[in-house]
């Protein structure tokens, strides 16, 4: 079974431009959440989606918004990038809504210039 | 509070033991978690402890809870040199979010 798919790998934009990112969960997940990692740090919670609800969100401004299609896949948006934005952006899905078992992607490097 | 504390570094002889360790704060966090990413890589789960257990063990991986202290331990048995790897404690929090530590970077050396 193929595990949680990110697209693309790596990207590189300019400050002001906008960006998507896209993530597809592990076949019958149904809860897709995203997070930021900063080079040399943790990750940090962005957004959880579970049956296309937004049930949690990070400490992250509005440039920021997500979304959860009916196939269960996602996508990131950021508008306005920022240099501080560049960052390693990671997908996670899980089964529902707990955390018991959370599966992360690869990750898309994101560098803004 | 958030804050999920480790230490950076941790060197390792082949073969002998590593433990890694993480203070964290919600008393309340229900799961708690250890995370290895490799480098250009995403995270992989490596195993998880419920609150209301002190100990789990799985192959080569023990994790020791102390809920008084709110100190989590993994220990790993045997390191190999594929053990080499950032590895991250996580907690639960609001059911919704996982918050991480800053991660320790553990070099295994022949």
């Amino acid at each position: 079974d193929a595990g949680v798919t990110q697209s693309p790998t790596h990207l590189i934009k300019t400050r002001g431009q906008h960006v998507t990112l896209r993530c597809s969960p592990i076949s019958g997940h149904k809860s897709v959440s995203w997070y930021q990692q900063v080079l040399g740090q943790g990750p940090q919670f962005i957004f959880q989606y579970y049956e296309k609800e937004e049930r949690g969100r990070g400490n992250f401004p509005d440039r920021f918004s997500a979304r959860q299609f009916p196939n269960y896949s996602s996508e990131l948006n950021v508008n306005a990038l920022l240099l501080g934005d560049s960052a390693l952006y990671l997908c996670a899905s899980s089964l529902a809504t707990g955390l018991e078992k959370l599966f992360f992607g690869s990750g898309t490097q994101l560098s803004v210039l | 509070g958030e804050d999920v504390e480790q230490s950076l570094f941790l060197s390792v002889r082949e073969g002998d033991s590593s433990v890694i360790n993480c203070t964290y704060t919600d008393s309340s966090s229900t799961y708690l978690y250890w995370y290895k990413q490799e480098p250009g890589a995403g995270l992989q789960l490596l195993t998880y402890i419920f609150s209301n257990m002190d100990m789990k063990q799985d192959q080569r991986l023990t994790v020791l809870l102390n809920k008084k202290d709110k100190h989590l331990s993994l220990r790993i048995a045997d390191t190999q040199t594929g053990d080499s790897a950032i590895y991250f404690c996580a907690e639960s929090f609001n059911d919704y979010k996982l918050s991480f530590g800053a991660g320790t970077t553990v070099t295994v050396r022949a």
